[in-house]
């Protein structure tokens, strides 16, 4: 057990839908970041956020948003949902005041869109 | 640019050695890493290596960096059935410190 909290673990919906997925980081972590796993597209970098603020960026498109609250857990909105958003959707969190960066990975929101 | 890579698959005999292989682009990255996915999991560290060792060893595991030509690889030896896993090279950009960049992972499977 990672400590990282993902809900839901399974979501179906429809195209055009909008959902939120929610992650809470291990205890003390301040670091959350969110990835989308899919089996073409393999792991790719979505966002990160630092103690509420958003630190970085990936290949998050502008219909995907997050947040991170002050009791530090996470939300990523999906809206306007296409087939393509099938996949996995992992949250990590980290501390960092660690160096090495190591990330603590929940265990995913597989998400299906028909 | 960032960009990591990897190849998707590799096939090993029960008790022989596998060796994971990763290329990737930022010469800035700090750490690098590999993490181990199980069916159904997240992700996992499995081990990790700062950017100015050349090598390191964790038992059964050894991590070797190539840093003039960018290529990490990750050698298990003695593999087990357990071992079975897909295997994510991954790097932290110290241009970018906020972002951990995965390669597209390298399903290992074994054979009896």
């Amino acid at each position: 057990d990672s400590g990282v909290t993902q809900t839901p673990k399974h979501l179906i919906t429809a195209t055009g839908q909008r959902v939120t997925l929610r992650c809470s980081p291990r205890s003390g972590d301040l670091s959350v970041y969110w990835y989308q796993q899919s089996l073409d597209q393999g792991l790719q970098f979505l966002i990160h956020y630092y103690n509420g603020e958003e630190r970085a960026k990936g290949n998050i498109l502008e219909r995907f948003s997050a947040q991170q609250f002050p009791d530090l857990h996470s939300e990523l909105n999906l809206s306007s949902l296409e087939l393509g958003d099938s996949a996995l959707y992992f949250c990590a969190s980290s501390d960092r005041t660690e160096n090495t960066g190591e990330l603590f990975f929940g265990e995913g929101s597989r998400l299906t869109v028909l | 640019g960032e960009d990591v890579e990897q190849s998707l698959f590799l096939s090993v005999r029960e008790g022989d050695s596998s060796v994971i292989n990763c290329t990737y682009t930022d010469s800035s990255s700090t750490y690098l890493y590999w993490y181990k996915q199980e069916p159904g999991a997240g992700l996992q560290l499995l081990t990790y290596i700062f950017s100015n060792m050349d090598m390191k060893q964790d038992q059964r595991l050894t991590v070797l960096l190539n840093k003039k030509d960018k290529h990490l690889s990750l050698r298990i030896a003695d593999t087990q059935t357990g071992d079975s896993a897909i295997y994510f090279c991954a790097e932290s950009l110290y241009s970018s410190a906020s972002k951990i960049i995965f390669g597209s992972g390298t399903r290992l499977s074994i054979r009896p």
